[in-house]
């Protein structure tokens, strides 16, 4: 159990486009959902959470008008990358948390290239 | 200062070598210790989460967490190619629920 999944795995767009990334959990219902990136040899960043029934909270320094997160149900996330420039390409994963559990479950990541 | 602090390597060893994994951190409040593996272009999976202090053993992979040092471990005995990787530590407070990573350290398994 506790299989998370994102869509699209990799994305190549051109610059000043959006794009839509999807995270699912296709067997729990997920109370919050967690959106990190990663650049090219550092750590995971986290970006954003999302708690169920409410708006979600950005990290300091990202911008919640270029990263739209919706939580659209306890299965599905979205993030948007509005306006897409270079510097945004890096490996976008979410995190969910389920209910009455510690432990927290990993989408398998996507890989964002903008040209 | 980070606030998780890991040894990016590469760290290159033998098959059959006993590698030691390690992270340090500035925030006592961390209670809660995690180690994942990345394959390339994947995702990172859980490899052992550990709560407090202690030792955790499963299988050939032993976590270790030194409060007072502030100081975690992951040790893969027998080690095998497929457990080339990048090894993440991550860590969070209790009642928190954001994960803090270390950068990761690539581990190179030769045969």
């Amino acid at each position: 159990g506790a299989v998370v999944s994102q869509h699209p795995s990799w994305v190549i767009c051109k610059s000043g486009t959006s794009v839509k990334i999807e995270c699912r959990s296709l067997d729990f219902q997920a109370t919050t959902m967690f959106w990190y990136r990663q650049f090219p040899k550092q750590s995971l960043m986290l970006m954003a959470t999302s708690n169920e029934g409410s708006k979600a909270t950005y990290e300091q320094g990202v911008e919640k008008d270029k990263f739209l997160i919706n939580h659209a149900s306890l299965t599905l996330s979205t993030l948007t990358v509005t306006s897409a420039h270079p510097e945004d390409s890096s490996f976008y994963i979410c995190i969910l948390q389920r209910r009455g559990y510690n432990e927290q479950f990993f989408g398998p990541g996507t890989r964002l290239t903008v040209l | 200062q980070k606030e998780v602090e890991q040894d990016p390597g590469p760290l290159s060893v033998p098959e059959g070598a006993i590698v030691s994994l390690n992270c340090t951190y500035s925030n006592s409040a961390f209670q809660y210790f995690m180690w994942y593996r990345q394959y390339s272009r994947k995702g990172p999976e859980l490899l052992m989460y550990t709560y407090s202090s202690g030792n955790k053993e499963d299988g050939r992979f032993t976590a270790q967490v030194d409060k007072s040092s502030k100081y975690i471990s992951l040790f893969i005995r027998d080690s095998q190619p497929s457990d080339s990787a990048t090894y993440l530590c991550a860590m969070r407070r209790s009642g928190a629920q954001k994960l803090v990573f270390g950068q990761g350290t690539r581990l190179t398994i030769n045969p």
